[in-house]
């Protein structure tokens, strides 16, 4: 298995603009994760599905940010407008059904917003 | 709501020697998971160890290994006989062991190994 994979790898955008990171997660995984990493606040979890559903945006900064899972094997992460605060590594996860705790993490986004 | 806290921003020691880092918790939770994940300049996050709360026994993989003290909350890694692969930033994590699977993690502690 390719392992969980995101795109892009360095995304540069300029404040005001929409920006979208997608995710592709292991084939049969149940869960689908996003966090977000920062120096100032660390690994945040921003929002998960289950089965496609999302389960608890509650991690999700404001309304400026969206998350889509229209399938088993694809998510998007969307901000609209961007702020240079939204600057980050944004990481897509993936598991099992509960009962298998291990996350497999994508090699995440650098988003840098001018 | 749990808390993942290390306690050591940076640590550096020699190529060969060991070295233990520091990780506590806060939860009222009887049973879940801790973890040690090492993030290398690569970015990539790694799985290094895992330790399952109602197994007293300290979990270990080949240079890695844990100890768990359940009461004092306290998950400590030890990296022995460290090469220059382990330079990296090391996270403790935390979750539940029923229900949501997610992770809660520490703010991470920035491992130079020198030659």
């Amino acid at each position: 298995d390719a392992g969980v994979i995101q795109s892009p790898r360095h995304e540069v955008t300029e404040m005001g603009q929409e920006v979208t990171l997608r995710c592709k997660p292991i084939s049969g995984h149940d869960y689908l994760f996003w966090y977000r990493q920062t120096m100032m606040r660390g690994l945040e979890l921003l929002i998960y599905f289950n089965n496609n559903v999302p389960i608890d945006d509650s991690g999700m900064p404001e309304d400026r940010f969206s998350a889509k899972m229209p399938n088993a094997s694809f998510s998007t992460l969307k901000i609209q407008p961007s702020e240079p605060r939204d600057s980050a590594v944004y990481f897509c996860a993936s598991s099992l059904a509960s009962g298998n705790e291990k996350l497999f993490f994508g090699s995440g986004t650098q988003l840098s917003v001018l | 709501a749990q808390t993942v806290t290390q306690s050591q921003p940076e640590m550096s020691v020699q190529e060969a020697e060991t070295v233990t880092l520091s990780c506590t918790y806060d939860t009222s939770e009887n049973n879940y998971y801790l973890f040690w994940y090492k993030q290398p300049p690569s970015r990539q996050m790694i799985l290094v160890i895992r330790q399952e709360a109602y197994k007293q026994q300290n979990a270990t993989e080949n240079r890695f290994s844990v100890n768990f003290q359940k009461a004092a909350k306290s998950f400590s890694l030890k990296i022995s006989d460290s090469q220059l692969g382990d330079t990296a930033m090391y996270f403790c994590a935390f979750m539940k062991h029923w229900g949501a699977q997610k992770l809660v993690f520490g703010q991470g502690t920035r491992l130079t190994i020198n030659p």
